[in-house]
C-alpha cells in the first residue's frame, strides 16, 4: 500500500463548476500538507500549504485537512480552462523536508 | 532572480553512458533535492541535501550520485545509465525551517 493515495482521474468538468480533489494517507505522523499544480511539461508549482486540521482559503482555492480521517482535499471554485492541469498532493513529517507525493489527478475544465 | 534552473531540458543517452544533470538556485535556500517523476508513480525522492557538504539518500537512490560543494548547485550524476532511468527529473529547493519546496522546470531523460 502506498503511503499517499490519490485518484488519478482524469476529471473533466464544465467551466464554472467546482472541482473537488482528494488524497488519503496511511501515516498519521504527517504534519504538513501541500497541493501542487503541474501544467503539461512544466515543473510542479506550489498552490496551497497547510499545517493543521481545518480549512485554508486562497482566492478560488480551498484546502481542507482532516487528520482524524487522514484525508485532505482541494476545492477549486468557479473553475476556468486555465485550471486544466495535474494536481499533486504532497505531505511531510515535522522537521523533515522529504515530501511524499500522491500520483496526481489530471483535471480538464471545458470551456 | 531566476529561481531554480535545470540543464539540460532534454537528453537522450545510450545504455551505459554517464551524464550529470545540473541544478542551480539563486534563492539562498539551504535545502535541495532531486525527484524523478514517472507515469502513475507521482514524484519520488532520489537524493537530498540540507546544506553544502551534506547529502543523504531518498527513496530511490540506486544508480545516482550527488554532491553539494556550494549552496547554489546540486548536480545529479548518472554513473551508467539504464533504460529504467528514463524519466523526468526535477530539482527542488526549500528554506530551512519551512517544509514547502519549490521546483525547477525539469529535465526529460531518455535512455535507449
Amino acid at each position: 500500500q502506498k503511503e499517499v493515495e490519490q485518484d488519478p482521474g482524469p476529471l473533466s468538468v464544465p467551466e464554472g463548476a467546482i472541482v473537488s480533489l482528494n488524497c488519503t494517507y496511511s501515516n498519521s505522523a504527517f504534519q504538513y500538507f501541500m497541493w501542487y499544480r503541474q501544467y503539461s511539461r512544466k515543473g510542479p508549482e506550489l498552490l496551497m500549504y497547510t499545517y493543521s486540521s481545518g480549512n485554508k482559503e486562497d482566492g478560488r482555492f480551498t484546502a481542507q485537512v482532516d487528520k482524524s480521517s487522514k484525508y485532505i482535499s482541494l476545492f477549486i471554485r468557479d473553475s476556468q480552462p486555465s485550471d486544466s492541469a495535474t494536481y499533486l498532493c504532497a505531505m511531510s513529517f515535522s522537521n523533515d523536508y522529504k515530501l511524499s507525493f500522491g500520483a496526481g489527478t489530471t483535471v480538464t475544465v471545458r470551456a | 532572480n531566476a529561481g531554480v534552473t535545470q540543464t539540460p531540458k532534454f537528453q537522450v543517452l545510450k545504455t551505459g553512458q554517464s551524464m550529470t544533470l545540473q541544478c542551480a538556485q539563486d534563492m539562498n535556500h539551504e535545502y535541495m533535492s532531486w525527484y524523478r517523476q514517472d507515469p502513475g508513480m507521482g514524484l519520488r525522492l532520489i537524493h537530498y541535501s540540507v546544506g553544502a557538504g551534506i547529502t543523504d539518500q531518498g527513496e530511490v537512490p540506486n544508480g545516482y550520485n550527488v554532491s553539494r560543494s556550494t549552496t547554489e548547485d546540486f548536480p545529479l550524476r548518472l554513473l551508467s545509465a539504464a533504460p529504467s532511468q528514463t524519466s523526468v527529473y526535477f530539482c527542488a529547493t526549500g528554506l530551512a525551517g519551512y517544509n514547502e519546496q519549490f521546483f525547477g522546470p525539469g529535465t526529460r531523460l531518455t535512455v535507449l
